[in-house]
């Protein structure tokens, strides 16, 4: 069975500063894989996603990820971060075919604040 | 265009009770998801309706879940009776293609109903 992890619940960095966070996956084969952020009062919204090809994905609002095979790894980046970063992010994936293969599985989510 | 609705926002009832959840897909959208945060826990599949077919209701709880699509337009899960590990923001995502916009992979969610169960 598919799983994700999150192992960062709350992670707190100061505005201009940069970003990583974790993503870790496990299936037999290379998912799909996404990123979705929940600002406060707002539904999941899709910052990238990574389906083949070049493993640096350029994504909405300055964030990159980068899938590295050998860590099994999707972690999400940012050079700057601002005020109106601060919500929690959501790593995912799905199978690439198969039974359930519309199915999402995600992490449990990492909570990010911004000091000013 | 309008994008996913969901309501209500926020909805708190006795346990024992019945509540109904409602979803308003983006139109045009045959793909309609449910998916269910408990506190403190992942986000997980709870079903996946094609037009107004149930396609998927693996991850459906227990019996005590009732989702319907009637017309195949928006879509409602109501819980009967309520028990206190409802508990949790129930979110509704739509996507127009098979099987999750296999082209695009993405799936757009509303912002959530939370239902408080005391």
């Amino acid at each position: 069975a598919q799983s994700v992890t999150q192992p960062d619940i709350h992670i707190t960095v100061s505005e201009g500063a940069s970003l990583e966070l974790r993503c870790n996956y496990s299936y037999g084969a290379t998912p799909y894989l996404f990123w979705y952020v929940q600002s406060p009062g707002q539904g999941l919204q899709l910052l990238l996603k990574y389906f083949s090809g070049d493993t640096l994905v350029q994504g909405i609002k300055g964030f990159e990820a980068e899938f590295k095979r050998s860590q099994s790894s999707f972690n999400l980046r940012k050079p700057s971060v601002h005020w109106s970063d601060a919500a929690e992010y959501f790593c995912a994936s799905r199978p690439y075919s198969g039974a359930g293969s519309y199915q999402l599985t995600f992490g449990k989510g990492t909570k990010l604040s911004v000091i000013p | 265009e309008a994008g996913v609705t969901q309501f209500p926002s926020h909805s708190v009832i006795e346990k024992g009770q019945t509540v109904t959840l409602r979803c308003d897909p983006i139109s045009g959208h045959d793909n309609l998801y449910w998916y269910r945060r408990v506190m403190g826990k992942e986000i997980k599949f709870l079903l996946h309706f094609v037009k107004e077919s149930k396609q998927d209701e693996s991850g459906m709880p227990n019996n005590r879940f009732l989702a319907e699509r009637t017309g195949g337009t928006y879509s409602t899960l109501k819980v009967q009776p309520a028990e206190l590990e409802d508990s949790g923001v129930y979110f509704c995502a739509s996507s127009q293609d098979v099987r999750g916009s296999m082209g695009t992979g993405e799936l757009f969610f509303g912002e959530g109903s939370r239902l408080t169960v005391l």
